[in-house]
């Protein structure tokens, strides 16, 4: 079968860093994905991961070890804006992808 | 920008209507793809097509169908709706390269069936 497994929940306070954890067992594996999510608003893009190791971009950065089937997505600078919910997604055979359940990310003052 | 536009925000149906969910993207996109989002489930695949008049099967099918006549427009059809359908159906669209493959989404529609 497919899988991947997030925390359900994450709490930070503003200026902190957290770390969103996620494994997967797919069938197919082309890289991880990481989207957010505002209550109410559309999924969005924050970064791809196809290859080992770190990308950043900006106050964000995800990382893959495709050898140990994880990867995680950092926030740094924690601001109130950033409290929505994360799904990590694996793009399984180049075209889909295949979502985790999504943590929700709670960041107060 | 890309945008991805879907015919309503909000729908209410009764059991057994035939639903159609129509989703509309602006950017010559080859891939598009419909998502059913419920509370602590995340998106789940329903259909998705990667070129006009194809189509392909994703983790939930049953109890859907999908049409893709033309390249911007992707439609969802519950044939005869139940209320275990309600729910935030998200549409979403990406360009035909293997690997990367950003998705765009739309707002969404929220359904409800009674």
């Amino acid at each position: 079968g497919q899988s991947l497994e997030q925390p359900s929940e994450v709490t930070a306070v503003e200026g902190a860093i957290v770390q969103i954890n996620c494994t997967y067992q797919t069938s197919g594996f082309y890289g991880l994905s990481w989207y957010q999510q505002h209550d109410g608003g559309a999924p969005t893009f924050l970064s791809y991961n196809a290859l080992d190791g770190l990308e950043e971009t900006g106050r964000f950065s995800s990382f893959l070890s495709r050898s140990d089937s994880y990867g995680y997505l950092l926030l740094q600078e924690l601001q109130m804006k950033d409290s929505a919910s994360y799904f990590c997604a694996v793009n399984q055979a180049g075209t889909a992808l295949i979502f985790g359940k999504g943590t929700t990310l709670s960041v107060s003052s | 920008d890309v945008k991805v536009t879907q015919s309503s925000r909000y729908l209410v149906k009764r059991t057994g209507e035939k639903v159609f969910l129509e989703c509309v993207q602006d950017m010559d996109h080859e891939n598009m793809f419909w998502y059913r989002q419920d509370p602590g489930l995340g998106l789940r695949l329903i259909y998705f097509s990667y070129d006009v008049k194809m189509k392909e099967k994703g983790d939930i099918p049953e109890g859907y169908s999908v049409s893709r006549e033309k390249k911007e427009r992707f439609s969802l059809i519950l044939e005869s709706a139940s209320t275990n359908q309600t729910s935030m159906y998200l549409c979403a669209s990406s360009v035909g390269l293997a690997g990367h493959n950003e998705q765009f989404f739309g707002p969404g529609t929220r359904l409800t069936v009674l």
